[in-house]
């Protein structure tokens, strides 16, 4: 596709329950970002793949919280037993793997835990 | 890791003067700054960026500046117009490609 597509757009579910975000990152970008953008914050960095490896999970909060990018292309963000504090917009970016190349975003998926 | 702070939270400004937002960074190593703006409910885009063998680059109206020995950069948006309005966010990155963000800055342009 021409941009990085993520799906769901909106995730309302509950307490306790399992989700899973996707990502699909422009084609040819080897590097894949997520971050997680709560209101007025700017986006938090969770996690880094370079290809299919993770390169950096530094910012994954806890073990309730795995992404995964079995091919080097789309990458899926899982999140166990979702807690109300989970509730943010999950932001994908994608780029050509350098560190000094433009970032590309995706339109973000909202998940809401109640 | 890399520690980005960003100021103001807010600023507003009238139509045709000029918007400053401040930002400084912790880890010595980076050396890639770009400037995101996001609109209400859209993805962040990029609008500018600098790198540390630069001090200044303008793009029309849009200018950043950098201060290496300072760790502190900055976005200058001239004869702003109320399209300007938007949140803006700026980001440090080093060559382990991370990319920290500032937690953003409401610039509202009123006509």
């Amino acid at each position: 596709g021409a941009g990085v597509s993520q799906t769901p757009s909106n995730k309302v579910t509950e307490k306790g329950k399992y989700v899973e975000l996707r990502c699909d990152p422009i084609s040819g970008h080897t590097a894949l970002y997520w971050y997680r953008q709560s209101l007025g914050q700017g986006p938090e960095f969770l996690i880094y793949f370079q290809g299919t490896g993770a390169a950096d999970d530094s910012g994954l909060p806890n073990d309730r919280f795995f992404a995964v990018r079995p091919e080097g292309s789309v990458s899926t963000l899982k999140i166990q037993r979702t807690e109300r504090g989970d509730s943010a917009v999950y932001l994908c970016a994608s780029n050509q793997g350098s560190n000094t190349g433009e970032l590309f975003f995706g339109e973000g998926s909202r998940l809401t835990v109640l | 890791g890399e520690n980005v702070e960003q100021h103001p939270s807010t600023l507003s400004v009238q139509e045709g003067d000029s918007a400053v937002i401040k930002c400084t960074y912790s880890d010595s190593a980076s050396n890639y700054f770009p400037w995101y703006k996001q609109e209400l409910g859209k993805r962040p885009q990029l609008i500018i960026d600098i790198r540390s063998n630069v001090g200044e680059k303008k793009d029309q109206r849009i200018a950043v500046t950098l201060n290496k020995t300072a760790k502190h950069f900055s976005l200058h948006i001239t004869e702003t117009q109320p399209e300007d309005s938007a949140v803006y966010f700026c980001a440090a990155s080093s060559s382990g490609n991370q990319f920290y963000f500032g937690t953003g800055t409401s610039l509202t342009v009123i006509p």
